[in-house]
């Protein structure tokens, strides 16, 4: 199955800054998602990250406060902007693996926290 | 109403004991179905695809009735390493924006 790296692995930022998370997949993959996991609550999805158009968002998340790259097809970063201590929560990366039964492959998550 | 239900948790069962988790959904378009498992402070991690038919992958069987948007998972014969929180994911939109239950919690105990 797919190997994704992300990182950081975690951070402690000060409000009002902005923090990048990258991740960088093994393989060339069409799509990579972003979601965020609140502390005691299950994955929601920020948004749909393309090789060569702008990212997909979800309702509720804009791009303005989650922009988003993905300049190649193994690799995105997404950011999160003048960050608020309601940012502090974990953000993983994933990508659809053909290889594991057309599940899906998460990175080990970014844990923020935003003091 | 949540677009994925799951059983509330925590479920607290003997090691050895058989214990099944239950799930709906509200969406009839889904179009494919997923347990993850997660541990503590790691990311989720495919435990097994769900399919019509059913499938059963060792002490582990997953079965979808796509009429009543129900999905379920059996866990037989439950070991200490089985103690986790278990996701049900169902995918739309052509099987890419997965929805996720808020999951249930296993502890399987001596």
């Amino acid at each position: 199955s797919a190997v994704i790296s992300q990182k950081p692995s975690r951070d402690i930022c000060q409000r009002g800054t902005s923090l990048t998370i990258q991740c960088q997949v093994d393989s060339q993959v069409t799509m990579m998602f972003w979601y965020r996991q609140q502390p005691g609550q299950s994955l929601t999805l920020i948004a749909t990250a393309n090789q060569g158009s702008e990212a997909t968002y979800e309702s509720g998340f804009v791009i303005d406060k989650f922009p988003i790259s993905r300049p190649n097809l193994t690799f995105s970063t997404l950011t999160v902007s003048n960050m608020s201590p309601e940012d502090s929560s974990i953000y993983l990366c994933s990508v659809e693996d053909l290889g594991s039964g057309y599940g899906y492959t998460f990175g080990s998550g970014t844990r923020l926290t935003v003091v | 109403r949540k677009e994925v239900e799951q059983d509330p948790g925590p479920f607290n069962v003997p090691e050895g004991a058989t214990v099944a988790f239950n799930c709906t959904y509200s969406n009839s378009a889904s179009q494919s179905f997923f347990w993850y498992r997660q541990d503590c402070r790691k990311e989720p991690k495919l435990l097994m695809s769900v399919y019509s038919s059913g499938n059963e992958d060792g002490r582990f069987t997953a079965q979808l009735n796509r009429a009543s948007q129900y999905i379920s998972l059996l866990i037989r014969d439950s070991k200490l390493s089985d103690s986790a929180t278990y996701l049900c994911v169902v995918g739309t939109g052509g099987g890419n924006k997965l929805t996720f239950g808020t999951g249930t919690q296993l502890k399987v105990e001596l």
